[in-house]
């Protein structure tokens, strides 16, 4: 099975500060993977996907990448409906999916 | 628009049954690949099935193989996840999700899940 790692666990950040997350993947995955975020109560939004691909109407203040076992994903700026958990998805072992732990971000 | 909405959570003794329902509309439902992920409280995602657009290919997560079966009804746009033998650990909130159509890997949208809680 392929194991997915996320840091930081959680990260605090202010309004407008650049935020990066990474995911690491126990094998090499390729581009196979997706990013979502959630925030508290609700359902999981694609933000990502194929490593790198912005996912129509996402922000282009979201962006990933990476490949292989490292993966990045970037909020340029953040801004405060970006509060939330993200997960990362491998998707290279189809259709036995795995996700990262999450890694909250939250306010300073 | 695009949504999922699931039913048919509730509280349930371990090793009773529990059948859940996705309902989909705004799209042509047997284009699509679906699947459901489950997230325990306060916990991360876990992918548990998936069934092709046909309702032909079928797979499960090794937690829940021989105790859930998945299918599909393409005439009434519905999924659903029937759940036997439930155990404690099957306690989580429930989330069907299209697959997407060019690459049925990720998963977009989501429903707003549906609870289920195993607890004698």
């Amino acid at each position: 099975d392929i194991q997915m790692t996320q840091s930081p666990s959680s990260v605090s950040a202010s309004v407008g500060d650049r935020v990066t997350i990474t995911c690491r993947a126990s094998q090499g995955i390729s581009s196979w993977l997706a990013w979502y975020q959630q925030k508290p109560g609700k359902a999981p939004k694609l933000l990502i996907y194929a490593a790198s691909s912005l996912q129509s109407g996402v922000p282009s203040r979201f962006s990933g990448s990476g490949s292989g076992t490292d993966f990045t994903l970037t909020i340029s700026s953040l801004q405060p409906e970006d509060f939330a958990t993200y997960y990362c998805q491998q998707a290279n072992s189809f259709p036995f999916f795995t996700f990262g732990p999450g890694t909250k971000v939250d306010i300073k | 628009q695009v949504q999922l909405v699931e039913s048919g959570g509730g509280l349930v003794k371990p090793g009773g049954s529990l059948r859940l329902s996705c309902a989909a509309s705004g799209f042509t439902f047997s284009d699509y690949y679906m699947s459901w992920i489950r997230q325990a409280p306060g916990k991360g995602l876990e992918w548990v099935s998936y069934i092709s657009s046909s309702g032909s290919t079928i797979y499960y997560a090794d937690s829940v193989k021989g105790r859930f079966t998945i299918s599909r009804d393409n005439a009434k746009n519905s999924l659903y996840l029937q759940m036997n033998s439930l155990r404690a650990e099957d306690t989580a909130v429930y989330y069907c999700a299209r697959a997407s159509y060019s690459s049925p890997r990720w998963f977009d949208p989501w429903g707003q899940g549906t609870l289920v809680t195993v607890s004698s």
